[in-house]
């Protein structure tokens, strides 16, 4: 069974309107930290976001957000107001706390941004 | 801070010879690395971990001896692909990561484009 799901291949979503990136995971791990990074079309793999099993809050980082509901195991990224610069794939990611650091990866999500 | 180098950017080689790629942590000493191959559209795999001053450990699958891995020092780790063929032709990441970072994030290189012909 896939422990990170991403049911988006791709979206298209016009510039200025906030956007919900959908991740689901599966883990019987307590503890556990999520991630979203971005990857534009030069490569980098950019961190934008991070939320543990045990935050209380969701977490926010400027534009983004992640809609974090455990009990559902999803931890969606949520960007507002969304710029031309924003189209990239997204990656979301888990990391087991026993796990040496390693991430667990989520297919991606190609989001382009129309002007 | 948190600056993770790779060198080449992007590498063409020939058949059957061999190609060594660095990547540094340039103002933090790294924990752990990781070192991931990426087809185009797909999303990252991860080949190896590997600890400083240890023997890399690798994902199932994939082949110590034509990936070789290096990780001499806090602030360096060497992927080395070894005879090289077209279907080694790929995108590869590495990432470095250091205990009690804020998140324990993985800190990524800018990645090494590789083509061989």
């Amino acid at each position: 069974a896939q422990k990170i799901t991403q049911t988006q291949p791709g979206m298209f979503v016009q510039e200025k309107e906030a956007v919900t990136l959908d991740c689901t995971y599966d883990t019987s791990d307590p503890s556990y930290g999520l991630f979203w990074y971005k990857q534009p079309s030069s490569g980098e793999m950019i961190f934008l976001i991070y939320q543990g099993s045990y935050d209380q809050q969701n977490a926010t980082e400027g534009r983004y957000s992640l809609n974090f509901q455990k009990a559902r195991k999803s931890a969606n990224l949520v960007i507002s107001a969304s710029q031309l610069g924003d189209s990239a794939m997204y990656f979301c990611a888990m990391r087991e706390d026993d796990s040496n650091y390693q991430l667990i990866w989520g297919a991606g999500t190609k989001l382009i941004i129309k002007p | 801070g948190a600056v993770v180098s790779q060198h080449p950017s992007w590498v063409i080689c020939k058949s059957g010879t061999s190609v060594k790629i660095e990547c540094r942590s340039l103002d933090f000493q790294a924990t752990t690395m990781f070192w991931y191959r990426q087809f185009p559209k797909q999303s990252l795999m991860l080949m190896a971990t590997s600890n400083e001053g240890s023997k890399a450990t690798y994902e199932q699958g994939v082949e110590k001896d034509k990936f070789l891995i290096n990780h001499a020092s806090l602030t360096l780790s060497t992927l080395t692909v070894t005879s090289a063929h077209p279907e080694d032709s790929s995108f590869y990441i590495c990432s470095a990561t250091v205990a009690g970072g804020s998140y324990n994030e993985q800190f990524f290189g800018p990645g090494t484009r590789l083509t061989v012909l």
